[in-house]
């Protein structure tokens, strides 16, 4: 079955504590994106990665890294994590540009 | 930065009413034009995609975009109980970056 998938699906983690999302697609899809949903705000683009090796920035990408060393993982990294992370995260891949965006199940993030 | 606005909702329509959602768009340079349904605790899934000024017609969905006015709708025909979701407006400019309204909220009402 085609899909993209996070995880872990739910996390509560601690400030400070460095942690990972991971995120893999089997679509070989060259577009992978990291999205923040919060209350009122909608999806916000926090980094993009047009290809193997190649990341940008998107809207909101204070506090995030990103890394893509194979083409279908795409794993989100919070070094320091703050309270204002806490949000919902999800990874969606897309074919290429102009094109349907798939998403995964998204990941609840909450930082104490 | 560019930015996405939509009409604020919640939108309530009564089964078998036509819904309309609204959405412009500040970045002239937007070359392509979606709408994503997201159901509660779920995740967003494409519903429309359109790329050319005029209408788009797909089952129950119309989606019209009008580039001069930086304007794309979508309307909904004989809404249903399973259209209640939140419809979430989305553009891509040339630099591939999706950037995505805050949404507007629908309730069919049975």
């Amino acid at each position: 079955e085609a899909q993209v998938t996070q995880n872990p699906r739910y996390l509560i983690t601690v400030t400070g504590k460095k942690l990972t999302v991971t995120c893999s697609q089997n679509m070989n899809h060259e577009y992978m994106s990291w999205y923040r949903q919060d209350p009122g705000l909608g999806l916000r683009q926090i980094y993009y990665s047009m290809n193997v090796e190649v990341t940008d920035k998107g809207d909101v990408p204070e506090g995030y890294k990103v890394s893509r060393k194979e083409k279908r993982n795409f794993p989100l990294i919070l070094e320091s994590p703050s309270p204002n992370q806490t949000s919902l995260y999800f990874c969606a891949s897309n074919p290429g540009p102009n094109t349907e965006a798939f998403f995964g199940q998204g990941t609840r993030l909450t930082v104490v | 930065q560019k930015e996405v606005e939509q009409n604020s909702g919640p939108l309530s329509v009564p089964e078998g009413a036509i819904a309309s959602l609204n959405c412009t768009y500040s970045d002239r340079v937007s070359q392509s034009f979606f709408w994503y349904r997201q159901y509660s605790g779920k995740s967003p899934e494409l519903i429309m995609s359109i790329y050319s000024n005029g209408d788009k017609e797909d089952g129950r969905f119309t989606a019209q975009l009008n580039k001069a006015s930086q304007y794309v709708s979508l309307l909904i025909r004989d809404s249903q109980p399973s259209d209640s979701a939140t419809y979430l407006c989305a553009d891509e400019s040339n630099d591939y970056k999706l950037s995505f309204g805050a949404g507007t909220t629908v309730t069919v009402r049975a």
